[in-house]
């Protein structure tokens, strides 16, 4: 079936500090969602995605749509400590359009 | 607009029971999806059902099955529990447009089985 591979799969930074995260899957996908998950509580979308290319905001968070189609980017610029938990991607293949697929999660730790 | 709900948020259960889990998804949104998350596994998708109807079907066996009422409102039901089937067990809702696919998470229930 469908792989998502996101990585890294933990981050350490220190309060301030802009954080990158991905994901790539070897099949092309039409849709990426990203999500945040703090522990024992359900993941809260925090960006979409439909189009190639495409650059969407949401706070201090920016997603990007890759070009190729098989990948995404999350980033987030001056990290704070209510940034640390899970960060999911979710993404929609071409041609399994009714089911999406995640990736194992980015944990991101910010020391104060 | 409220969110997917999800009940009970917390249950304890013996092996070999069963469980019914409940969710109810926001207004409007006729796709509910259920997913099992461990800390080994992440999230594995268990099932989907759209206007009553299961869609898609994830790798778990039949002891992990799902209905869908008139009203969207969904079940899933576990039966003969196993220790392994401990988990936080997620719903998400979602609704599609020509152009955007959102999915929305409930808080979860965490299932223990002892």
């Amino acid at each position: 079936g469908q792989q998502l591979n996101q990585s890294p799969q933990s981050m350490f930074i220190q309060e301030g500090e802009d954080v990158s995260m991905n994901c790539t899957s070897s099949s092309i996908f039409n849709t990426w969602l990203w999500y945040k998950q703090d522990p024992g509580e359900g993941p809260v979308l925090l960006i979409a995605l439909y189009k190639a290319g495409e650059l969407t905001s949401n706070g201090r968070l920016t997603a990007q749509f890759g070009i190729t189609r098989k990948d995404s980017f999350l980033n987030i610029s001056a990290s704070i400590p209510s940034d640390v938990g899970i960060y999911f991607c979710a993404g929609l293949p071409l041609l399994d359009f009714n089911k999406f697929y995640f990736g194992s999660g980015t944990k991101l730790n910010v020391k104060p | 607009k409220a969110g997917v709900t999800q009940t009970p948020r917390y249950l304890i259960k013996t092996r070999g029971q069963q469980v019914t889990l409940s969710c109810s998804p926001i207004s409007g949104h006729r796709s509910v999806s259920w997913y099992q998350q461990t800390p080994g596994q992440g999230l594995q998708f268990l099932f989907e059902y759209f206007s009553e109807t299961q869609r898609n079907k994830g790798n778990f066996p039949g002891r992990f099955s799902g209905r869908q009422f008139s009203n969207s409102r969904s079940e899933m039901n576990v039966s003969t529990l196993e220790l392994g089937d401990s988990a936080l067990y997620l719903c998400a809702s979602s609704f599609r447009t020509s152009s955007t696919y959102e999915q929305y998470f409930g808080p979860g229930t965490r299932l223990t089985v002892t």
